[in-house]
């Protein structure tokens, strides 16, 4: 099935350190999503955006819908040990499915 | 707890075995997703129900698998004779519909499928 571009692939950060990542998708999309998955559970959500260029935040997370619709990025700002898991973006266009992106793994080093 | 669950968490099955899995959604919402997500990937969509009624199938959704939300509450995924490709986690979130505000979907612990 599709799946969304992400990259890093991994990431290895010390404690205190800001982490960026992106989502590429070649079609556009009208709500982009970012969960956070630890292992053996369940996507949790973290921030959910609606408008191309919006920028929202929930704590030390911030997201940004792209201009373009067709990519989204998230920042983590002084990263602590429990941001340690895998973070998925996911799109939905006009349809209750979401498209899921291949992940990008945080460590985050004492 | 009022988020969404699902059992069992584990099941190890031989191949060519029935399994089914439950999912009870937040009690609320009014759809019901089933995903499934293969070691290294992000979750892909399979079906999602409206109440009762089942709207969209992925091409994911063989005819072995099957899943039902009869009342409209509870839901569960069968998969007939199994195979070793069937191994994965089987994800099930559930979101409240338009018009009863954030219809964002939330996730259940999932059940880990082994087919040996």
């Amino acid at each position: 099935g599709q799946q969304l571009n992400q990259s890093p692939q991994s990431m290895f950060i010390q404690e205190g350190e800001d982490v960026s990542m992106n989502c590429t998708s070649s079609s556009i999309f009208n709500t982009w999503l970012w969960y956070k998955q630890d292992p053996g559970e369940g996507p949790v959500l973290l921030i959910a955006l609606y408008k191309a260029g919006e920028l929202t935040s929930n704590g030390r997370l911030t997201a940004q819908f792209g201009i373009t619709r067709k990519d989204s990025f998230l920042n983590i700002s002084a990263s602590i040990p429990s941001d340690v898991g895998i973070y998925f973006c996911a799109g939905r266009y006009n349809t209750d499915k979401l498209i899921f992106g291949t992940g990008t793994r945080l460590q985050v080093f004492p | 707890d009022t988020g969404v669950s699902q059992n069992p968490r584990h099941k190890i099955t031989k191949r060519g075995q029935n399994v089914t899995f439950r999912c009870d959604p937040i009690s609320e919402h009014n759809r019901l997703y089933w995903y499934r997500q293969t070691l290294g990937q992000g979750p892909e969509f399979l079906t999602y129900f409206q109440n009762e009624a089942q709207l969209e199938k992925s091409r994911l959704l063989s005819d072995r698998f099957s899943a039902e939300r009869p009342k409209g509450s509870f839901s569960t995924l069968e998969i007939q004779r199994t195979e070793q490709g069937d191994s994965a986690m089987y994800l099930c979130a559930s979101s409240a519909g338009p018009g009863q505000g954030s219809y964002e979907q939330y996730f259940g612990p999932g059940t880990r499928l082994t087919v040996t």
